[in-house]
């Protein structure tokens, strides 16, 4: 089936460094794909949609110049949180759509000290 | 706005007690719909999916669910849990035909807690 390999799985890193979360999908073409953010107790929140090839599409209230959203081939998009702080701690999911539905990286745990 | 709420936030059951987790939806036009279980530490997984037909729909390891669309419900179902059941789920929606279009709108989950 469809697999999404997502990098690395938990960091921490200081406030005002940057972050780059790695997502591959392993045995299909990913066009589309979906960057999650989940907070505690809470549901997953969309944060962008990013087309290969093209500028993400981000949702309201979400910073483009803070997340930053590169999908340069089918397999690979990033999401790059720049300047972090201890409020973007958070569980950030990649997801992709796939021939029958979606499909999810394992997520990664983000602890900005 | 586009939303789905799961009803219990907590749910504890003994092995071999029935499950069932609500879900309602608010979606304007053609939904598509999926539950998803999440194991500690692992990533979301695929239980079941509603795109059209049956409005009973089963999925892998003994769950179903039921596509109500008066009710805008899709009620994930097990007639007896394992412990090994214990994991968060998650309703998630998504609009147009044929199961791919758009994004995912997520339920804030439902933690199942399976007591040996």
């Amino acid at each position: 089936g469809a697999v999404v390999s997502q990098h690395p799985s938990w960091v921490i890193c200081k406030s005002g460094t940057s972050v780059k979360i790695e997502c591959r999908s392993l045995d299909f073409q990913a066009t589309t794909m979906f960057w999650y953010r989940q907070f505690p107790k809470q549901s997953l929140m969309l944060m962008a949609t990013s087309n290969e090839g093209s500028k993400a599409t981000y949702e309201q209230g979400v910073e483009k110049d803070k997340f930053l959203i590169n999908h340069a081939s089918l397999t690979l998009s990033t999401l790059t949180v720049t300047s972090a702080h201890p409020e973007d701690s958070s569980f950030y999911i990649c997801s992709a759509r796939t021939g029958s539905g979606y499909t999810f990286g394992s997520g990664t745990r983000l602890t900005v000290v | 706005a586009q939303s789905v709420s799961q009803h219990n936030h907590h749910v504890i059951l003994s092995e071999a007690a029935s499950l069932e987790l609500g879900c309602n939806y608010s979606y304007g036009g053609t939904v598509n719909l999926f539950w998803y279980v999440q194991y500690p530490g692992q990533h979301l997984q695929l239980l079941l999916k509603y795109f059209s037909g049956d409005p009973l729909v089963k999925g892998i390891k003994g769950f179903e669910a039921e596509f109500i669309k008066s009710k805008f419900s899709f009620n994930l179902r097990k007639p007896s849990v394992q412990w090994s059941d214990t994991a968060e789920y998650f309703c998630a929606v998504s609009g147009g035909y044929g199961g791919s279009q758009g994004n995912l709108i997520f339920g804030k989950g439902t933690k199942l807690s399976v007591k040996p």
